[in-house]
């Protein structure tokens, strides 16, 4: 039962367009919402959250769209860099249980 | 300097063996996470510490033992390692739980065979 879904296993990207990564959710119980990047061989990074009483976070190129009655939210990149190839997980907590739900992943590829 | 640091980086063993994995996070965090990553890159809790307190055990074999010497380190055991268990493993720490960021290690590839 997968609480934290992101359909699109990959994304290819010009380099200076947007990339929008999507992730839905089930569990309306949720309140904070994350986004990570991962390099091979190395730990998740942290990118940008989102608390459940905002709509939109945003940190230089990155924003994070939430859309609590579609559960829904997204991360835009503008513009994207070919730095910024790598695999971005979403994840979400549910307040007082101690844990982060991932999502599967979506490999972005920036093409120079 | 390293937040979020495990060792290993790699390891591998026959199966049967024990093995452990040690972390350690210098952010001064008061939870502590062990995640897995399977083959099909799902990222799943296994055990989360909150002031060296066991809070969650994911319905992980009893042949995994976490164990928490101090608020900084967290270490997991695995005893009778099986080939189900190779996998990438990783710790994190957070401040407070779930209500901020966690920071991630950089992963242990545990390989049985």
């Amino acid at each position: 039962d997968q609480q934290v879904k992101q359909n699109s296993p990959s994304l290819s990207v010009q380099e200076g367009r947007i990339s929008i990564l999507n992730c839905d959710y089930t569990n309306s119980m949720f309140d904070y919402f994350l986004w990570y990047k991962k390099y091979p061989a190395e730990g998740p990074t942290f990118l940008i959250s989102i608390s459940s009483i905002k709509d939109k976070n945003e940190d230089g190129r990155f924003t994070v769209f939430l859309n609590k009655s579609a559960k829904h939210l997204s991360l835009h990149i503008v513009p994207s860099q070919p730095g910024d190839s790598a695999v971005y997980f979403c994840a979400a907590s549910d307040p007082g249980t101690y844990k982060y739900i991932f999502g599967t992943g979506t490999r972005l590829k920036v093409l120079a | 300097d390293t937040a979020v640091s495990q060792t290993p980086k790699y390891l591998v063993t026959q199966m049967g063996n024990d093995k452990s994995i040690k972390c350690e996070q210098n952010l001064g965090h008061d939870t502590m996470y062990w995640y897995k990553q399977d083959s099909k890159k799902f990222l799943k809790i296994m055990f989360s510490y909150n002031n060296k307190e066991l809070i969650i055990n994911e319905t992980v074999p009893n042949r995994f033992s976490p164990k928490s010497p101090d608020k900084a380190h967290l270490n997991l055991h695995i005893n009778s390692l099986e080939l189900g268990d190779s996998a990438v493993y990783f710790c994190a720490s957070s401040q407070g739980g779930t209500v901020t960021e966690a920071f991630f290690g950089q992963g242990t590839r545990l390989t049985v065979v």
